[in-house]
């Protein structure tokens, strides 16, 4: 089946611009995150979605940060007031939960912002 | 705070050599572990997915172990081909809640190149 998939693949934005990137997790998983891979900084966490439960934004770097989840699939990344730091590789992960275990995440290709 | 470090950061090897790549977390209490590779440009694809209860997982020509009480896993590869080269992530999770609050925690990773 389909995979993960995020878009845009390349963003390019002027500094101060809102950007929403998006994704859409594999059919059926109700697990969603967002991890940011900045260049020589490897991968980090920004925030977890599962099922209606409030979302672990404990990640986000700033209050310019935010995500939604809309009907449980879908999810939009948004950065307000972009700053140059914020210039990295946005991937999406999607999982499967079966009770309180958790399957492998899949990611997608992710989403190449580079703030100018 | 979990930490994940791998060494060696780069590895060559000639093709056909058996190789290890070795991961550390300094906490412990970890729900699981996964094995990623990650070529240029690319997201990241799942190798191999080791439970907390388990000691090892095999697929194909990898093979990956997990000792959580000395913090460390192995990521074996038989017989290298110039297909693997790429780098080599693991990355743990950490049951944080009852509600499987689960976020990767990534190590810093080995960027692997097998020499034809």
């Amino acid at each position: 089946g389909a995979g993960v998939s995020q878009s845009p693949s390349n963003k390019v934005t002027e500094k101060g611009k809102d950007v929403e990137l998006r994704c859409d997790p594999i059919s059926g998983h109700t697990a969603l995150y967002w991890y940011r891979q900045s260049l020589g900084q490897g991968l980090e966490f920004l925030i977890y979605f599962q099922g209606n439960s409030a979302p672990d934004k404990s990640g986000l770097p700033s209050d310019r940060f935010s995500a939604e989840r809309t009907g449980g699939s879908v999810s939009t990344l948004t950065i307000q007031r972009t700053q140059q730091e914020d210039s990295a590789v946005y991937l999406c992960a999607s999982s499967l939960r079966t009770g309180i275990r958790t399957d492998t995440q899949y990611f997608g290709p992710g989403t190449r912002l580079t703030v100018l | 705070k979990q930490e994940v470090t791998q060494i060696p950061a780069a590895l060559s090897v000639p093709e056909g050599e058996n190789l290890v790549l070795n991961c550390s977390f300094t906490d412990s209490a970890i729900y699981n572990l996964q094995w990623f590779r990650q070529d240029p440009g690319k997201g990241l694809t799942s190798l191999l997915l080791i439970q907390s209860s388990q000691r090892e997982q095999t697929s194909g020509r990898l093979n990956a172990s997990l000792d959580k009480s000395s913090g460390r896993s192995t990521l074996y590869i038989a017989a290298s081909q110039p297909g693997d080269s790429a780098t080599y992530l693991c990355a743990v999770v950490r049951l944080i809640s009852n509600f499987g609050n689960e976020k990767l925690t990534f190590g810093t990773g080995t960027r692997l190149t097998i020499i034809p």
